[in-house]
């Protein structure tokens, strides 16, 4: 079945760039029917969409980050990944990528969820 | 943006018991609304999308429902697997944002 994995360096100095790719296997990231996505969670605290990627390339992000954040893919590796820039003490937290399907609802519509995650990685930002 | 909020943010019930999480949005969200289930160091689980479609593989004593600004996760009957974090999430705005709750904790009373 489809699994995702982080992968990554753990540390990450203050003011550098964070760097996280994620690879897909037990299927193929250019699938019509689904996103790609980062979501991170801080210590103890709930969980923050970064933001989405389609395998055309087509990017959407978190206002809230978007002018440090850019998410790529490389559909020849079956990855996409994150770098985040500038970063503090603030963006200390486990980072996951996930699969975001999107779903007909008979008589309903098109929703999206995201449904396969990876297990996360950890990411400190320390000097 | 859409804000979220949940009621409550924690809660103790035992086993067996019936369970409802309320998760509210600023503004109305048609039927845009899922419900993840988080157990400590583990990534969240898909357990409802469209607001009350059930996720392939969760156990039927979970529960969504609402529309437009109010939402409701039910577990009719809790089970010690059950003790987790229950987050919910908006995607109206899909593909341009996402936005969770801060998080309903289920512990043992």
């Amino acid at each position: 079945q489809l699994q995702l994995q982080e992968s990554g360096p753990g540390l990450v100095k203050p003011s550098e760039t964070l760097s996280l790719t994620c690879t897909v296997s037990g299927g193929s990231i250019s699938s019509s029917s689904y996103y790609w996505g980062w979501i991170r969670q801080p210590p103890g605290k709930g969980l923050e969409w970064i933001g989405s990627i389609y395998y055309s390339g087509s990017t959407y992000y978190n206002p809230s980050l978007k002018s440090r954040v850019t998410i790529s893919v490389d559909t020849s590796k079956n990855q996409f990944s994150l770098k985040l820039s500038s970063v503090t003490a603030a963006d200390t937290a486990v980072y996951y990528c996930a699969r975001l399907f999107i779903v007909v609802v008979p008589a309903r519509g098109s929703y999206n969820a995201f449904d396969i995650w990876g297990q996360g990685t950890m990411v400190t930002v320390s000097s | 943006d859409i804000q979220m909020t949940q009621s409550p943010s924690s809660l103790s019930a035992s086993v067996g018991d019936r369970v409802t999480i309320t998760c509210r949005a600023s503004q109305s969200i048609s039927s845009y609304l899922n419900w993840y289930q988080q157990k400590p160091g583990k990534a969240p689980k898909l357990l409802i999308y469209a607001a009350s479609s059930l996720q392939s593989g969760v156990p039927s004593r979970f529960s969504g429902s609402g529309s437009g600004t109010d939402f409701t996760l039910t577990i009719s009957s809790l089970q010690p697997e059950d003790f987790a974090t229950y987050y919910c999430q908006q995607s109206y705005s899909t593909p341009r944002g996402f936005t969770f709750g801060p998080g309903t904790k289920v512990d043992i009373k």
